[in-house]
């Protein structure tokens, strides 16, 4: 069956542009979050969505970083502005419903982004 | 979430068991300890998670310590596609925002054939 999609694979941009990063979960699943993942370190956490509910977005790092779900289904996360320190691998993971014991997370391939 | 600490980097020869081990020393009585990988250029994949009891499932097997303060993870037969980042994440199973995981570095698996 269908995973969890993200696009683009992989992103250039130039210092001071705008990116827009798409996922597309696993058809019905409530939770959708996002991670930045950092050469050589692992994902952390950004933002948390059940359903079109921007639960937590506790862990973007500045208020260039804007993520929405409109739909309760495909998420974008959107940077404005980017910078060299924004260039990470953008991770979207989803699971089937908050509460459960197993509450296994699906992730994405990723999207890579450079940021020249 | 309680910290875990995890050694950088194992290697394994192919076939034989890879035992992963990780320390939870601050773990909580309602944590759980829950294992992915990440094998290079893809997400993280779920392994196995555990509350006290041992698990097992068709990739691996979880051995918790009665104190619950460490765990190793098996792989009962590594083969060279076990080669990834193994992370050991210790949390409450609750859902909302919360459930985001915490991963730390992990420990480089390097299954040599």
């Amino acid at each position: 069956g269908a995973g969890v999609s993200q696009s683009p694979r992989y992103k250039v941009a130039k210092r001071g542009q705008d990116v827009a990063l798409r996922c597309d979960p696993i058809s019905g699943h409530v939770s959708l979050f996002w991670y930045q993942q950092a050469l050589g370190q692992g994902p952390e956490f950004l933002t948390y969505f059940q359903n079109e509910a921007q639960l937590d977005k506790s862990g973007l790092p500045s208020d260039r970083f804007f993520a929405e779900r409109p739909e309760g289904s495909v998420s974008t996360l959107k940077i404005q502005r980017t910078q060299q320190e924004d260039s990470a691998v953008y991770l979207c993971a989803s699971s089937a419903r908050p509460g459960l014991a197993s509450n296994e997370q699906f992730f994405g391939p990723g999207t890579r982004l450079t940021v020249l | 979430d309680a910290k875990t600490t995890q050694p950088p980097s194992m290697d394994c020869a192919e076939g034989r068991a890879a035992n992963l081990p990780c320390n939870h020393s601050t773990i909580s009585g309602n944590e759980y300890v829950y294992w992915y990988r990440q094998i290079h250029s893809q997400g993280p994949q779920y392994i196995i998670h555990g509350l006290k009891n041992n698990e097992t499932n068709e990739m691996a097997s979880l051995i918790i310590t009665e104190d619950r303060k460490s765990s190793t993870l098996i792989l009962p037969h590594a083969t060279l596609r076990d080669t990834a980042v193994y992370y050991c994440i210790v949390r409450v199973p609750i859902g909302g925002s919360q459930g985001n995981l915490i991963f730390g570095k992990g420990t480089k698996l390097s299954v040599k054939p």
